[in-house]
């Protein structure tokens, strides 16, 4: 079963700070994603990347940046949260072309 | 124009009853779809891929029409455990990532 893991559920931040997502997944997948989820919005990809150190921007990477210096592991970062960045966040994970299977969700709020 | 387009519903449809749900999709050359289940304040979960010549998952069938660049999602003998919003997805031009609709919304009722 794939196993796709989030380090918080919810998490509450202040306007200005820096904010770290954590996603980690089990299946050796080479693909992982960002989106952000928004009611009437759907879901919006941030940035994904295919490989170790490889990133590409999705349709809304303003305000973010992501790392991924190992294969199970992907970073999203707010540089300085704000307001407007108050989401739901999805992180995902794929093999190839294949379907990709969803995280938990991390409950953003900026105050 | 969006990539995947949906009747975002709500379709409220009575216990056992047939349900269907259509979506289309802009880019010819997709090459990959699929249909995602979302429950309230979850994360989406892959309810069934879609293959050129249709396929069945128990209750569910889903079909594509590549001339008509649509896709459709019947379920049989609904369930109250199917109430959920179903996304309608196809793969991108990258490939890698996909173009997720924004959803259908199904209440199933006594």
């Amino acid at each position: 079963d794939v196993k796709v893991t989030q380090s918080s559920r919810y998490l509450v931040k202040r306007t200005g700070e820096k904010v770290f997502l954590e996603c980690v997944q089990d299946m050796d997948h080479e693909n992982m994603f960002w989106y952000r989820q928004d009611p009437g919005l759907g879901l919006r990809l941030i940035y994904f990347s295919y490989d170790v150190k490889m990133k590409e921007k999705g349709d809304i990477p303003e305000g973010y940046s992501v790392s991924r210096e190992k294969k199970e592991r992907f970073s999203l970062i707010l540089e300085s949260a704000s307001t407007n960045q108050t989401s739901m966040y999805l992180c995902a994970s794929s093999w190839d072309y294949k379907a990709q299977y969803f995280g938990p969700g991390t409950r953003l709020t900026v105050t | 124009r969006k990539e995947v387009e949906q009747d975002p519903g709500p379709f409220n449809v009575p216990e056992g009853a047939t349900v269907a749900f259509n979506c289309t999709y802009s880019n010819s050359a997709s090459q990959s779809f699929f249909w995602y289940r979302q429950d309230c304040r979850k994360e989406p979960k892959l309810l069934m891929s879609v293959y050129s010549s249709g396929n069945e998952d128990g209750r569910f069938t889903a079909q594509l029409n590549r001339a008509s660049q649509y896709i459709s999602l019947l379920i049989r003998d609904s369930k109250l455990s199917d109430s959920a919003t179903y996304l309608c997805v196809s793969n991108s031009n990258s490939g890698y990532a996909l173009n997720f609709g924004k959803g259908t919304s199904l209440l199933v009722t006594p």
